[in-house]
């Protein structure tokens, strides 16, 4: 079946580490995002991919870096600069029919960190 | 800045009953308006996408509307059960390929 595959689901992690999220798809998306979700605020967008070898900020990417090496996986980096970083973090994709606005986005199951 | 609202935050109802959720945004210059729902812990799930040049969409006891103009949208859930307790979460579409989110409605539907 196609989907969105996140790891780990639960981490942990002390002060001053980085730590990296794992997003894979096998939808074919070219199209790829980083949400962080937290109680009372929604979804926020980290980072964002639409194509290979290339990535754009989102409306808090600080603290945190991505890469897009292959179509198919978009690791999130949290890292030790990130103020605040305990969330639940989402992955989607979609494809890039942007323009005739049929791209619906596919989500993952999420991943929770916790900052000890 | 896109900006999405969906008021109120939370709303109970007893069995049975059909309902309106609500979605307001500022920005009418959108590709699409998808609904999805969230159940506690989990991912989201896309329930309905209405393209910006289409008015609604239907999915079995759901219909969402579209109304880019005024920026709004609704999503109605007829006859509703207890299974469509969770949180439901609209989110738009613009020109970047940048999603903006509302912070939802949890809905509980009591048996």
């Amino acid at each position: 079946d196609g989907g969105i595959t996140q790891s780990p689901k639960y981490l942990f992690r002390k002060e001053g580490q980085n730590v990296t999220l794992s997003c894979e798809q096998n939808l074919n998306h070219d199209a790829m995002y980083w949400y962080r979700q937290d109680p009372g605020q929604g979804l926020r967008l980290i980072y964002y991919s639409q194509i290979v070898n290339d990535f754009q900020k989102g409306d808090i990417a600080e603290g945190y870096s991505v890469s897009r090496e292959k179509k198919e996986s978009f690791p999130l980096t949290v890292t030790s600069a990130q103020k605040n970083p305990t969330a639940f973090y989402l992955c989607a994709s979609s494809n890039r029919q942007v323009r005739s606005g049929a791209n619906v986005l596919t989500f993952g199951a999420g991943s929770r960190l916790t900052v000890l | 800045k896109q900006e999405v609202t969906q008021i109120p935050a939370a709303l109970s109802v007893p069995e049975g009953e059909n309902l309106v959720l609500n979605c307001s945004f500022t920005d009418s210059a959108i590709y699409n308006l998808q609904w999805f729902r969230q159940d506690p812990g989990k991912g989201l799930t896309s329930l309905l996408l209405i393209q910006s040049s289409q008015r609604e969409q239907t999915s079995g006891r759901l219909n969402a509307s579209l109304d880019k103009s005024s920026g709004r949208s609704t999503l109605y859930i007829a006859a509703s059960q207890p299974g469509d307790s969770a949180t439901y979460l609209c989110a738009v579409m613009g020109a970047n390929s940048k999603l903006t989110f509302g912070k939802g409605i949890t809905l509980s539907v009591r048996p």
